[in-house]
């Protein structure tokens, strides 16, 4: 159980143009889902938190309106990254918390995106 | 605010030699603990957990122990296998409403046989 996926695993685009990732908890429901970016070597760093029927909440240096999160449902979000940048190229992963259990968080296999 | 920190990597080990991983953080109150490892190419997987002070969270013959009085939670294996080679990472979060992780900087395992 407890399975989150991604998708799509890998989408190569050019640059100025928008690209969505998809994040599903395929089987329990999600009171909280939350989005990383994954640098080369590097940690990984929280971009946003999303509550489903609210507002994203971005961490600090995050542009919002580059990365627009939408959290419609209890097992779906979506980072849409707009106007893409070659810098924009990464491993985004989302992770998301089971309804009823604050400990946990269950990640995807992550988005390798490039932009060219 | 919270912060983990971790031994650098590559670490290379020969088959069935004794894995140490070192953590420390530091943190207000209780946080729970966790060892996350990410294999090439792929998302992170929790390996293992502590949520209070002297807990030991085991997994696939990995151990790591809650230390508050040292702020550590070193994970260890007694006998490594070149399938355990991948990134892990050392983690703290909070239970409650928002479950922001903080994540060290991880550490690259390779087992060569």
């Amino acid at each position: 159980g407890a399975v989150v996926s991604q998708h799509p695993s890998r989408v190569i685009c050019k640059s100025g143009t928008s690209v969505k990732i998809e994040c599903r908890s395929l089987d329990f429901q999600a009171t909280t889902m939350f989005w990383y970016r994954q640098f080369p070597k590097q940690s990984l760093m929280l971009m946003a938190t999303s509550n489903e029927g609210s507002k994203a909440t971005y961490e600090q240096g995050v542009e919002k309106d580059k990365f627009l999160i939408n959290h419609a449902s209890l097992t779906l979000s979506t980072l849409t990254v707009t106007s893409a940048h070659p810098e924009d190229s990464s491993f985004y992963i989302c992770s998301a918390t089971p309804w009823g259990n604050s400990y946990e968080q269950y990640f995807g296999p992550g988005t390798r995106l490039t932009v060219t | 605010g919270n912060s983990v920190t971790q031994m650098e990597g590559p670490v290379t080990l020969s088959e069935e030699a004794f894995l140490t991983i070192n953590c420390t953080y530091t943190a207000t109150g209780y946080p729970s603990l966790f060892w996350y490892v990410q294999y090439p190419g792929e998302g992170l997987q929790l390996l293992l957990k502590a949520t209070k002070a002297d807990d030991k969270g085991s997994n696939k013959g990995f151990e790591a122990t809650y230390r508050k009085e040292t702020t550590s939670f070193h994970l260890e294996k007694g006998s490594v296998q070149v399938s355990d080679s991948a990134v892990y990472f050392c983690a703290l979060s909070y239970s409650g409403g928002y479950q922001k992780v903080t994540f060290g900087i991880g550490t690259k395992l390779q087992v060569i046989p």
